[in-house]
């Protein structure tokens, strides 16, 4: 069956970066991108970006361009989304979900949350 | 960038109910539109996709319509489990969006 399995819980401070791994397993990594979205606490959902598992390629919403970096390792299976120069209303959890850029997302990490205070 | 409403934003319904939860796009963009269940404590889970297709292991209750800017998700005769927030969302155009959330409490 198909898995997303994310990477833990991190507390980062202000101005540092964060990496949240999504490990796929199910199915042939690359024949699907993967797209994130995040979810302050309480709030609705926001797209940060897809990455083609084929060949790496990119997509950023312009709200986040500069600041988040999603890359994929094929050896592993593994998608990953970087998130630089963290602000405290980066505090959220972070989804990966199996998808195209134009698709649904049809099956979804468990989510990573991500604290970010001094 | 399109942006997405849904109606209501909160509503209090019974057991074996009929729910419809409405999403009215800002401009019109085809059946790109997908409909999410997400519980307490849950990452989201696809129920409808393109509009009206049914993602696999999706009970049969729930179903969508529409087109263009005015879409539909409709719950017929709800269970206890079916308590959750719901969005649409539309991949049709960058920067996907969602809808604000529909938060349906039995």
């Amino acid at each position: 069956q198909v898995q997303l399995v994310q990477s833990g819980a991190e507390v980062k401070k202000p101005g540092a970066s964060v990496k949240v791994s999504c490990k796929a397993s199910g199915y042939t990594f690359t024949d699907y991108g993967i797209n994130w979205v995040r979810q302050a606490p309480g709030q609705g959902l926001e797209w940060m970006g897809w990455v083609s598992a084929y060949d790496g390629t990119t997509k950023y919403p312009q709200s986040l361009q500069g600041r988040v970096t999603l890359t994929t390792d094929t050896s592993t299976s593994t998608a990953y989304m970087e998130l630089r120069v963290l602000r405290s209303d980066d505090t959220a959890f972070y989804y990966c979900a199996r998808g195209g850029l134009h698709n649904s997302g049809d099956y979804w990490g468990q989510g990573t949350l991500v604290t970010v205070s001094s | 960038e399109i942006v997405l409403t849904q109606s209501p934003d909160f509503q209090s319904v019974t057991p074996k109910e009929k729910v419809t939860i409405t999403c009215r796009a800002s401009q019109s963009f085809g059946t790109s539109l997908h409909w999410y269940q997400q519980k307490p404590d849950q990452s989201p889970k696809l129920l409808i996709k393109y509009a009206s297709q049914s993602f696999s292991g999706v009970p049969s209750r729930f179903s969508g319509s529409g087109s263009g800017t005015d879409f539909t998700l409709t719950i017929d005769s709800l269970e206890v489990e079916d308590a959750a927030t719901y969005y649409c969302h539309q991949s049709s155009s960058l920067p996907q969006t969602f809808g604000q959330g529909t938060k349906l409490e039995i």
